[in-house]
């Protein structure tokens, strides 16, 4: 157990919803990550927060949005939901903003479905 | 960003030794390199970091040439549950956390 939770564990819903994917990060962490794995993309960085501040964007698509609020919990928002964002979605979270030694701890992931 | 090459799979039978390179021709002097192990469908674990020569924990050992243009995870003793995906990753990435995965090595361990 990594300490770092995501709700919910699986969701299934159908072309043009939208969903949120809620992660809490191990106590203590300020650094909150989103990743995204498909079959045909492998592991991907979508975004970071940092203490309730973005601080860094991958390939994340403009349909999808995310923030980290107060009590350092985050949510990743996927809107028009497209077949293609079926994935698994991970939150990982870490002590810092950066650096060599930043270990990230992984969530169990939420498998998204869009049918 | 340095591009790292590892095998796409490798085999191999409980009890034996395990090693996996990992190809960085372009790293660079402030690049570390790391270690991430992921079963199906869990997320990723960090498994070891290292800059150069060699560094040991409770689970692996990971040796670095002194060019550190490629680096080799080692394995000891596998058992049917080290059979998962690991990744090479080389950084940092900037002045943020981001890990950049590659493909992985998929380690299938049989019995």
């Amino acid at each position: 157990d990594s300490g770092v939770t995501q709700t919910p564990k699986h969701l299934i819903t159908a072309t043009g919803q939208r969903v949120t994917l809620r992660c809490s990060p191990r106590s203590g962490d300020l650094s909150v990550y989103w990743y995204q794995q498909s079959l045909d993309q492998g592991l991907q960085f979508l975004i970071q927060y940092y203490n309730g501040e973005e601080r860094a964007k991958g390939n994340i698509l403009e349909r999808f949005s995310a923030q980290q609020f107060p009590d350092l919990h985050s949510e990743l928002n996927l809107s028009s939901l497209e077949l293609g964002d079926s994935a698994l979605y991970f939150c990982a979270s870490s002590v810092q903003l950066a650096g060599v030694n930043n270990e990230q701890f992984f969530g169990p992931g939420t498998r998204l479905t869009v049918l | 960003l340095a591009k790292t090459t590892q095998p796409i799979s490798m085999d191999s039978y409980e009890g034996q030794e395990v090693n996996i390179t990992c190809s960085h021709n372009n790293i660079a002097t402030n690049d570390y390199i790391t270690w991430y192990q992921q079963f199906p469908s869990q997320g990723p674990r960090f498994i070891i970091q290292g800059y150069k020569t060699k560094v040991t924990n409770e689970v692996a050992s990971l040796f670095i040439p002194a060019d550190r243009k490629s680096s080799t995870l080692s394995l000891p003793r596998v058992s049917l549950s080290d059979t998962a995906v690991y990744y090479c990753l080389v950084g940092p990435v900037g002045n943020t956390g981001k890990l950049i995965f590659g493909q992985g090595t998929t380690l299938q361990v049989k019995p």
